[in-house]
């Protein structure tokens, strides 16, 4: 258990539906990463943050929003969905020593 | 911008030694993490390289040449539970953390 928890850990929704994703990082860590993870793909990075506020961007969509909140939970927000947002999208968490630790992933299937 | 390769797949046998290789090209180099991910799981942390050389933690080493831009992670002694993905992955200009692409590990008996 690497102490990241992630919900829900399966989210079948339809197009053009909106999701939220929520992440509670390990105690203690300040910063929250999400990635996206396709079928046979690698690890796309999507957002950062840290102690609340945003850190780093990747190539993350506009219909595509996250925020961390006071308590350092994170949430991300997928808008307009479509057949290909379908994915494993994983939260991650690092204290001083930048190390990642993964929550299990949220498994979104977009019909 | 940054790119990371690594080979797609490998095959290795039970008992066996294999090295991954990783060949990275990115700005404001800042380590190297090596992370295992069995299908459908969350990556879990092997190693981390941020000065040049190799680091051993038990049947896995990690060995890092900045220079060259190059790290392999060496797996000693492979068990059929070693099947899996293995991603290299670069931490560079504003603490960002770029995966490759992963190599697909098969270990037969």
């Amino acid at each position: 258990d690497s102490g990241v928890t992630q919900t829900p850990k399966h989210l079948i929704t339809a197009t053009g539906q909106r999701v939220t994703l929520r992440c509670s990082p390990r105690s203690g860590d300040l910063s929250v990463y999400w990635y996206q993870q396709s079928l046979d793909q690698g690890l796309q990075f999507l957002i950062q943050y840290y102690n609340g506020e945003e850190r780093a961007k990747g190539n993350i969509l506009e219909r595509f929003s996250a925020q961390q909140f006071p308590d350092l939970h994170s949430e991300l927000n997928l808008s307009s969905l479509e057949l290909g947002d379908s994915a494993l999208y994983f939260c991650a968490s690092s204290g001083s020593n930048e190390k990642l630790f993964f929550g299990s992933g949220t498994q979104l299937s977009v019909l | 911008g940054q790119n990371i390769d690594q080979p797609t797949e490998m095959t290795a046998t039970e008992g066996a030694i294999v090295q991954i290789n990783c060949t990275y090209q990115t700005s404001g180099f800042n380590g190297l993490f090596w992370y295992q991910q069995h299908a459908g799981e969350a990556p879990t942390f092997l190693s981390y390289n941020v000065l040049d050389g190799l680091e051993e933690k038990g049947r896995f080493s990690s060995f890092l040449s900045r220079s060259k831009g190059y790290s392999y992670l060496l797996l000693k002694e492979l068990q059929m539970k070693d099947s899996a993905s293995y991603l290299c992955a670069v931490r560079h200009a504003g603490n960002m953390l770029t995966f490759g692409g992963g190599t697909r590990l098969m270990v037969k008996p």
